[in-house]
């Protein structure tokens, strides 16, 4: 079963709206948990990088303030989308890193962002 | 830093047909490697993972993979193809407290 919860895996929301994204690890402590975004037909891009109780490192030309990550415990991170735009609309996913097993990286099943 | 390569953005195969999906990697440290499979409208499920054990991995659904360090290589590869192995394939690579980097994927097709 899975061991990474995503919720929501779909979601539409309307443009100016804010949209929040969770991440659980369901069995185990994530020290550090990254969030991905895919746009069509391609790789999945590392957006940020999270650990538990700091502050989350971003990739370059990923907007901090509109992409608001918290890891406030080692079992859930979030992800807000604020003032969503159609532009955001997109494959978004979590990975979390098993604290015990540093090689073990676990993936959500991803959310579909709809920005209406 | 480290990357992926993936030879091949689209890979057709009968079905029956062996499956071999490339991957290279670059890294300077010793890496893990890792294979998803990410299918429509679908999150990504890991396949398999080489974590410095045995060079030869397997993986679910007939899937299996070889790490060989003198060709930077971790090639996927399934002696019979089978249509529901029509989907995305990543190749991703990380070191200890490491970012993952995934490689562009690879869209296998499978034909009847």
């Amino acid at each position: 079963g899975a061991v990474v919860s995503q919720h929501p895996s779909r979601v539409i929301c309307k443009s100016g709206t804010s949209v929040k994204i969770e991440c659980r690890s369901l069995d185990f402590q994530a020290t550090t948990m990254f969030w991905y975004r895919q746009f069509p037909k391609q790789s999945l891009m590392l957006m940020a990088t999270s650990n538990e109780g700091s502050k989350a490192t971003y990739e370059q030309g990923v907007e901090k303030d509109k992409f608001l990550i918290n890891h406030a415990s080692l079992t859930l991170s979030t992800l807000t989308v604020t003032s969503a735009h159609p532009e955001d609309s997109s494959f978004y996913i979590c990975s979390a890193r098993d604290g015990r097993r540093q090689n073990t990286i676990y993936f959500g099943e991803g959310s579909w962002l709809t920005v209406v | 830093a480290q990357s992926v390569t993936q030879l091949g953005s689209h890979v057709s195969v009968s079905e029956g047909a062996l499956v071999l999906l490339r991957c290279n990697y670059s890294s300077s440290v010793p890496p893990y490697l890792f294979w998803y499979v990410q299918y429509p409208n679908q999150g990504l499920q890991l396949l398999l993972k080489y974590t410095s054990a045995a060079t030869l991995v397997k993986g679910i659904n007939g899937f299996e993979a070889e790490f060989k360090k003198s060709e930077t290589s971790f090639h996927l590869t399934k002696p019979s193809a089978h249509m529901s192995d029509a989907a995305e394939y990543f190749c991703a690579v990380t070191s200890y407290g490491q970012n993952f980097v995934f490689g562009p994927g690879t869209r296998l097709s499978v034909l009847p």
